[in-house]
């Protein structure tokens, strides 16, 4: 069975930082590209980030300007988000998603259960 | 960036009544590339649809998808109480920005 396990959420002050993991099992982890997507308390879906396999291709949403990380290491099956100058609205539930490519069409297939941030003072 | 609408907000039925959602893309999507997600509260994203038609593995087949170019629908043909939940379309047509509608909730009349 595919599982995605985030970890790493919590309290953190306007301007620090935090590093997300999301832990992986039942797949061949190196073989698919992963994303994080987002959601405020109470609002819609955002996509943050995704690279591939490889690690070697890596994109971000526009409003994030540079200020988080995607990582992954193949070695321990595991995605990574280093999130800096974090501000209020980054406060959300952020959920890892393992990408799908069948019948010529992308999906995330499997989700992880989420972790949440909060920042506040 | 393409945007996607997601209409009505919210859809009052009862169970056993057909539900249709419709989304709604700012460009054309040619490839079709456009997903459907279910979220019950306090749950992640389920994926239900993939590539405007295909349902993912395990969905029962009361849920469908059809749509072309920028008009798109999920539908539930008899609806049972664990589909009253919230439903996000998702665009895959414009790499790497993926963008989800706002979503709809289906809520019991």
């Amino acid at each position: 069975e595919v599982r995605l396990l985030e970890s790493g959420g919590g309290l953190v002050q306007p301007g620090g930082s935090l590093r997300l993991s999301c832990a992986t099992s039942g797949f061949t982890f190196n073989n698919y590209a992963m994303s994080w997507v987002r959601q405020a308390p109470g609002k819609g879906l955002e996509w943050v980030s995704a690279i591939d396999g490889s690690g070697g291709d890596i994109f971000y949403a526009d409003s994030l300007r540079g200020r988080f990380t995607i990582s992954r290491d193949n070695s321990r099956d595991t995605l990574y988000l280093q999130m800096n100058s974090l501000r209020a609205e980054d406060t959300a539930v952020y959920y890892c998603a393992k990408y799908s490519y069948d019948r010529g069409s992308f999906s995330f297939d499997v989700w992880g259960q989420g972790t949440m941030v909060t920042v506040s003072s | 960036e393409i945007v996607l609408t997601q209409s009505p907000d919210t859809l009052s039925l009862s169970p056993g009544e057909r539900a249709t959602l419709s989304c709604r893309t700012s460009q054309s999507l040619i490839d079709n590339s456009l997903a459907w997600y279910q979220q019950k509260p306090g749950q992640a994203p389920r994926l239900l649809i993939y590539g405007t038609w295909n349902r993912a593995t395990g969905i029962p087949d009361r849920f469908s998808g059809s749509g072309f170019r920028t008009d798109f629908t999920l539908t539930i043909s008899s609806l049972e109480p664990e589909d009253f939940a919230v439903y996000f379309c998702q665009q895959f047509g414009i790499s790497p920005r993926w963008t989800f509608g706002q979503g709809t909730r289906v809520e019991v009349k």
